[in-house]
Parts: C-alpha cells; structure tokens; sequence
C-alpha cells in the first residue's frame, strides 16, 4: 500500500515570498492533516480536513497560510507571505476516518527554511 | 487546552540496560499513540492504546496507559543502538464544538550508546 506522498522534500525560500507543498494521502483515506514541526519540537496541528471540508483550523495562522482540498483527496498547504519563522518541517498525515477510529500515517514531509 | 508534557526529553543510555518514557496528559482521554521519529524521517507508528489499562509490546519496547493518572510509560527493555531516535506520545481529544485533535508531547530522544 502506497504511503503518503508530500512534495517538494526541501524548500529554500526568502522571507516575504510565497511558497506551497502538496499532499497526496493514502487512498481512500477521508482525513487529512497538515502539521507543523519546528525544530526540537513535537508536531503541530495547523488544519484537519474530513472529505474536502475543514474539521479543524484553529491553529492555522491564517493571515498567511491557507489550505484546501477541493476534491478531498489531494491538499495543498500555502503560506504567503514567509516569515522566518515558519522555517520548519510541514507533516501530512491521513487516516480512514478520524484519529476516533484509526491512526494517522504521516508522509515525509516538506523542510521549509526561510532566509 | 490539552497539555502533554513528556519526560525525560532527552536520554542517554548504553545498550543492554532498561529504561521507561513518561508521558503526562492534562485532559480526560482514552486513546494514547506512540510515535517513532529518525533524523530527517517522518513519524513511524508504534502503539495505539485504546483504553485505560492497556498494554501493548513489540520486540524491547513495551507501552501502557492509565486514562486515571492520565498517564502512559514507554518502558525499553536491553536497549540496542537501533532504538537510537526521538519518541512521541500523542493524545487524541474529542470535543463536541471543534471536533477531534491529536495533540503531541515535545518528543524524547533517546542515544543508546555502545
């Protein structure tokens, strides 16, 4: 069974520009997670997705990043403009139903440095 | 807000001896997950433990979870060098008005040393 896909790996980019990582879940997975993980610390929830609709967004700092998942199978996490602290590790994760029901399998991630 | 403190955050320890990870929750849950991370590398599924009193191992690691004192240990047993990583705890919360959360604990990590 294919894993979850994440792209790019690593992402070097200047403060203020924009950047975006994609996600491509297990199939049939309906929820989808993106969390932030900073250096030495556990992950970070940003935004949960069931299907194509937001669960949860709390933690999203959403005057710079965004998320969708239109078709609620891929998702794209965008974050504009950079700041230097967003330099961090972008997780995906996807599980059946909910972390209720099933654990959440994580992809690689995205490294993001912002310089 | 949920809280989940681990400890120790990090640990030394050489081959061959025993050693348990704690991790604290501060909120009522019943669902508890371990996760095995390596450098540069994603997170790696270990337990899932579903209910108070539940005990789960695999090869020298064994997890357990007390939803009563709201915690759950992580015991090595005869470490090898292959266990050599940073360990999660995260904890499942369910809230009626925002819907259900994984929160992580700050990871610990752990070097077995020859």
């Amino acid at each position: 069974e294919a894993g979850v896909a994440q792209s790019p790996r690593y992402k070097i980019i200047e403060k203020r520009q924009s950047v975006a990582f994609w996600c491509n879940p297990i199939s049939g997975h309906a929820t989808l997670y993106w969390y932030q993980q900073i250096l030495g610390q556990g992950p970070k929830l940003l935004i949960q997705f069931q299907n194509n609709g937001v669960v949860d967004d709390s933690q999203l700092p959403k005057d710079r990043f965004s998320a969708e998942r239109l078709k609620g199978v891929d998702s794209t996490l965008k974050i504009q403009p950079a700041k230097l602290e967003d330099s961090a590790v972008y997780l995906c994760a996807s599980s059946l139903i909910g972390p209720r029901d099933t654990e959440a399998f994580f992809g690689q991630g995205t490294r993001l440095t912002v310089v | 807000e949920l809280k989940v403190e681990q400890n120790p955050l990090f640990l030394s320890m050489q081959e061959g001896k025993n050693y348990t990870i704690y991790c604290n929750y501060s909120t009522t849950s019943d669902r508890l997950y371990w996760y095995r991370q390596d450098p540069g590398k994603s997170l790696e599924s270990l337990f899932v433990l579903l209910s108070n009193g539940a005990v789960k191992q695999e090869g020298r690691l064994m997890a357990s979870l007390d939803t009563k004192a709201r915690l759950s240990t992580l015991h090595i047993t005869a470490a090898v060098h292959d266990l050599s990583a940073t360990y999660f705890c995260a904890v499942f919360l369910f809230e009626e008005t925002s819907g259900s959360r994984l929160t992580f604990g700050e990871g610990t990590q752990l070097t077995v040393n020859p």
